[in-house]
């Protein structure tokens, strides 16, 4: 079936360094969506990629989609406190149907900021 | 507009007890999806239900687990004869739509004692 591997598994930085965290499918994907998810909470949506080659920002964040739309990175720069929290990729094949709803996420990058 | 709403937050149960976990979507949205997740692990999707159907049940154990969506009411995940390694938090999404993005609630954290 369908895997999603992400890396590193955990990230610790100081206040004010880049962050980055790397997904990587066995399979050609539909899309990518990327979740953050703080300590005891929920995922909590940040972006969807579907274009080849796809580059989104979102202040500090940027997020890729490969040429090849097997593999995605997400790019913190000068991280903040407030960045804390795992980021998750999942990431979507059609069914028969051609619905993209079933989503298989990566085991996620947690990432701890030193003030 | 209340997010998705799942009760309880937090479940304890003892070995061979059953549990039964609530989730209301987002108003206008009536596609329900449940994923388990284990401690340091990435969520695995386990059911996608519409308005009185299961849609997929491919990631969602064959024994002692079953969910429903009523025409009326919240979705249901049961869990019955509760062990040990089904401790993990489960998320309920929902969307208003199968392209749509998927809302996550908070989760109920179940722990099997």
């Amino acid at each position: 079936g369908q895997q999603v591997m992400q890396i590193p598994q955990y990230q610790h930085v100081q206040e004010g360094e880049d962050f980055t965290t790397y997904c990587n499918s066995s399979t050609t994907l539909s899309n990518i969506q990327w979740y953050k998810q703080r300590p005891g909470g929920h995922p909590v949506f940040l972006i969807q990629l579907v274009k080849s080659g796809e580059v989104k920002k979102q202040k500090r964040l940027t997020f890729q989609f490969g040429e090849a739309k097997k593999n995605s990175s997400l790019h913190i720069t000068a991280t903040q406190t407030t960045d804390v929290g795992t980021y998750f990729c999942a990431g979507s094949t059609p069914d028969s149907g051609g619905s993209n709803y079933k989503l298989t996420f990566g085991k996620g990058t947690l990432l701890t900021v030193n003030p | 507009n209340a997010g998705v709403m799942q009760n309880p937050r937090h479940l304890v149960r003892r070995r061979g007890q059953e549990a039964r976990l609530r989730c209301s979507p987002m108003k206008g949205h009536s596609h329900v999806y449940w994923y388990r997740q284990l401690p340091e692990e990435g969520l695995k999707f386990m059911v996608y239900l519409q308005k009185e159907n299961i849609i997929d049940e491919s990631g969602m154990p064959k024994e002692r687990f079953s969910a429903e969506f009523p025409k009326e009411g919240p979705s249901i995940l049961r869990i019955q004869q509760v062990v040990r390694g089904d401790s993990a938090a489960y998320f309920c999404a929902s969307s208003s739509g199968l392209r749509e993005k998927q809302y996550f609630g908070p989760g109920t954290r179940l722990t099997v004692t």
